[in-house]
């Protein structure tokens, strides 16, 4: 149980276009996701907060217009990353919190790995 | 804000032999959870262990023991008899009820 994905796995965009990178829980309801963001043999780094049916909460420094998050429903969660560049490259990952859940409890997606040329 | 420590980039051990991966954290809460958590290649998160910070008792998962001291806000992991398949990179992280916070890591090499 408790499994996570994400899709897609790899995406390869051109410079000023916008992808939508979606992370779904498959066997539970997810009050709470997380996004995160990993560079090249560096940590994970936390990028927004997302409650189903609120707004997302964005950590400092990152941009709130360029990283859309969308919680529509308890099983889906979606980051859009507008206007790509290829600073923007890099793996992100998501993780969910199941309804009723510990606080500490969350499970991750495996990563989808973005290339902006 | 709590921060976590890992000051290790780098540790080799070799198969079968023990190896210890250090962690500190700076913290203010007193209710609070420590992981250490796996990213082989596939860069899959994997937890390996949980420590509640109001447990006095280690906690241990088969080969995997920590050794958490919370005055000193060190936690550290201990990996016995290590195999191939531990080769990955290990992160400590801080929960206090929100996300996780993370270290930069500690890449584990093992060797035949």
């Amino acid at each position: 149980g408790a499994v996570v994905s994400q899709h897609p796995s790899w995406v390869i965009c051109k410079s000023g276009t916008s992808v939508k990178i979606e992370c779904r829980s498959l066997d539970f309801q997810a009050t709470t996701m997380f996004w995160y963001r990993q560079f090249p043999k560096q940590s994970l780094m936390l990028m927004a907060t997302s409650n189903e049916g609120s707004k997302a909460t964005y950590e400092q420094g990152v941009e709130k217009d360029k990283f859309l998050i969308n919680h529509a429903s308890l099983t889906l969660s979606t980051l859009t990353v507008t206007s790509a560049h290829p600073e923007d490259s890099s793996f992100y990952i998501c993780s969910a919190r199941p309804k009723l859940a510990a606080l500490y409890e969350q499970y991750f997606g495996p990563g989808t790995r973005l290339t902006v040329t | 804000a709590q921060t976590v420590t890992q000051s290790q980039p780098e540790m080799s051990v070799q198969e079968a032999e023990t190896v210890t991966l250090s962690c500190t954290y700076d913290t203010s809460e007193s209710d609070y959870y420590l992981f250490w958590y796996k990213q082989p290649p596939s860069r899959q998160m994997i937890l390996v262990i949980r420590q509640e910070a109001y447990k006095q008792q280690n906690a241990t998962e088969n080969r995997f023991s920590v050794n958490f001291q919370k005055a000193a806000k060190s936690f550290s992991l201990k990996i016995s008899d290590s195999q191939l398949g531990d080769a990955a990179m290990y992160f400590c992280a801080f929960n206090s009820g929100y996300a996780l916070n993370f270290g930069k890591g500690t890449s584990l090499l093992v060797t035949p």
